[in-house]
């Protein structure tokens, strides 16, 4: 069963921001909210994750709405090199259900 | 540091012959997972280890599938006799527990 719901591609200009939308809405309360991305040919990279706060990092930031439900990463500056598929994933840490269950992800394309 | 080890890189066999992929994860971790990902599909958990021990096989094809990892340090992953529809990208990853993976470059087989 899919926990994560993401639009299958989506594109934007280099330079600006790019938000990628997930929706969760079955997430249970010990599951946190994981971004990888696959750079074509390469094994996924970890981005981000959380569970209820804002993250940020150097990479990106994680925004989750206050009932948890859907999530959006952001890239601030997005360069051609972010060009890849991310994979939003709901996840335990602890017990049988900790594991990265990836779908099929979201084709983000950055255009000159 | 050294990021998750995998050979060969890519490799070419007719099918029903044996295959073998090896996997050096990150010193210190003690979770190792190989994932199988087919064309254009986000990649698909066949096992996970923690330290020695399969704590998740339940998506291994265990007919002609086996994976093992003596002292929880290397793995390796067979497949036995391989099919022509085993063509896919194998990756490996490793975890400090269950917190964010780091992925290898992944082994790319082709079944002729």
């Amino acid at each position: 069963d899919a926990k994560t719901t993401q639009p299958t591609s989506m594109d934007c200009a280099e330079g600006r921001a790019a938000n990628l939308p997930c929706n969760h809405s079955t997430i249970s309360g010990n599951e946190y909210v994981y971004w990888y991305r696959q750079i074509h040919s390469q094994g996924p990279q970890y981005i981000i994750h959380g569970l209820k706060n804002n993250e940020t990092n150097e990479m990106a930031s994680l925004i989750i709405t206050e009932d948890r439900k859907s999530s959006t990463l952001i890239l601030p500056h997005a360069t051609l090199r972010d060009t890849a598929v991310y994979y939003c994933i709901v996840t335990s840490l602890t017990g049988a259900n900790s594991k990265l269950t990836f779908g099929k992800g979201i084709t983000l394309s950055v255009r000159p | 540091e050294a990021g998750v080890v995998q050979s060969p890189r890519y490799k070419i066999i007719e099918k029903k012959q044996p295959v073998a992929f090896w996997c050096n994860p990150i010193s210190g971790h003690n979770t190792l997972y190989w994932y199988l990902q087919n064309l254009g599909q986000g990649p698909e958990l066949l096992i996970r280890y923690e330290n020695e021990e399969a704590v998740d096989d339940s998506q291994l094809p265990k007919d002609r599938f086996s994976a093992e990892r003596l002292k929880g340090v290397d793995s390796t992953l067979k497949i036995q006799p391989a099919e022509l529809g085993d063509s896919a990208v194998y990756l490996c990853a490793s975890s400090y527990r269950t917190e964010k993976a780091f992925f290898g470059q992944g082994t790319r087989l082709t079944v002729v």
